[in-house]
This record gives structure tokens, sequence and C-alpha cells, in this order.
């Protein structure tokens, strides 16, 4: 069975100091795994994507995330953070399997501190 | 690259009247399109599965009879919320999984309609 856990509700940074958001998941199967960002109000943007290929992937905006499977993590970091980073962050897993099923983690505020 | 619109992004009704909200894919076909629901700081909540010609899947809990899905076409799907209440209040986000194409199976989010009922 699927799950999403991130391990902090809430993360508060400096401007211009390190990201870490966390991810741990499981899955039956080979997952794909993804990180959104959502500002207030809106819809959810892709900010990268696991599937299969290179574990340490880059996004956008400077995120990177990388999929250990041995951790079955998938963290998201930012060498330094912009004021504009603040908003909240959904890791995601999917699987085709029977059909294609995602499953949202409970999100992470991120705020960034002038 | 491949975008979602969501319509409308805002409405406000009376009680007891119904809404539709739209969901389309732009620049690629999605024979499956998926409704959410996200209450205040809360994580997206899936409602239902839209799949193009054939009937929704409904997620247990989710009133089929409350929350009429239509996925008419490849590019297409609404969510009508019939019979609103307040506590249907919500925000509503849709999603499309991009079939044929560079994007094939890569999910796209819309913008999410805020919906109040008085």
């Amino acid at each position: 069975a699927q799950s999403v856990t991130q391990l902090d509700s809430h993360v508060s940074v400096s401007e211009g100091t390190p990201v870490l958001l966390r991810c741990n998941y499981s899955s039956s199967y080979s997952p794909s795994l993804f990180w959104y960002v959502q500002h207030p109000n809106k819809g959810l943007q892709l900010l990268l994507k696991y599937t299969s290929a290179a574990t340490l992937v880059k996004g956008i905006n400077g995120f990177e995330a990388e999929f250990k499977k041995s951790e079955t993590s998938f963290h998201l970091t930012k060498p330094s953070a912009h004021m504009s980073d603040a908003a909240e962050y959904f890791c995601v897993v999917s699987e085709i399997t029977g059909g294609f099923k995602t499953i949202f983690g409970a999100g992470t505020r991120l705020f960034v501190k002038a | 690259g491949a975008v979602v619109s969501q319509h409308p992004s805002r409405v406000i009704c009376k009680s007891g009247t119904s809404v539709k909200i739209e969901c389309r894919s732009l620049d690629f076909q999605a024979t499956t399109m998926f409704w959410y629901r996200q209450f205040p700081k809360q994580s997206l909540m899936l409602m239902a599965t839209s799949n193009e010609g054939s009937k929704a899947t409904y997620e247990q809990g989710v009133e089929k009879d409350k929350f009429l899905i239509n996925h008419a076409s490849l590019t297409l799907s609404t969510l009508t919320v019939t019979s609103a209440h307040p506590e249907d209040s919500s925000f509503y986000i849709c999603s499309a999984l991009a079939s044929g194409g560079p994007n094939t199976g890569e999910l796209f989010f819309g913008e999410g309609s805020r919906l109040t009922v008085l």
C-alpha cells in the first residue's frame, strides 16, 4: 500500500540559508515521486519528479531532491532560500497499478524570514 | 508547457443552488482527470477519478449524487455541486493526466476554484 509522510508540518528558515523538506514514502511497486508547491489560493505547480531515472533530480527555482531507496526517502532541498519560496509544499507518490493512483503528503509550510 | 484551466476561480452561491466547475486541458488530451477538495491548511483529498466516456469513480465517503462529474471529451471534465450547502464551501482543484504526446503520464493541476456557499 502507498503512503507518504512529510515529517515536518512547518519549517522556518532565514533568507539565504538552506532549505530541507523531508518526505518518506512506502510503495508496493516502483513508484514515481513528485514535489509540488502551492501558493495561497492557487493550484499546484510541479517542482520536480523522479521516475526511475537519475536518483538526484533537479527541478525549477533551484530545488532538487534525492531518491534514496534504502531509506525510502525523497527529501527536497535548496541551497539558499528566497522570500518567494514561502509556500506549502506537497510530496506525492504515484503508481500505475490497475489504474493511476496518487497519494499526497500532508504538506509542509515553509516560512522564510528576512 | 501543458496547461490546465479551471473555471470559475471563485464562485459565491446561495444555499440550495447548484454550481458547475469546469476543468480543461488546453494543449493536451487527458483520458483521466481527478477532482480534489482542500480544506484550509490541509492537504488535497481525492474526491473522484473522472474517465472520459465513462462513469466517474468516487472515493469512499464522497456522495456521487451530490458531486456530479462529467467527462464528455478528452479535454473537459466538469464537477457540479448540487444543492450546495455552507459545509460544501471549500477549495476544489482538478488535475489532468496527460495521455499521448511528450507529457504522457504526467499530472497537471488547475489553479483551483474557491466555492463559498452562503
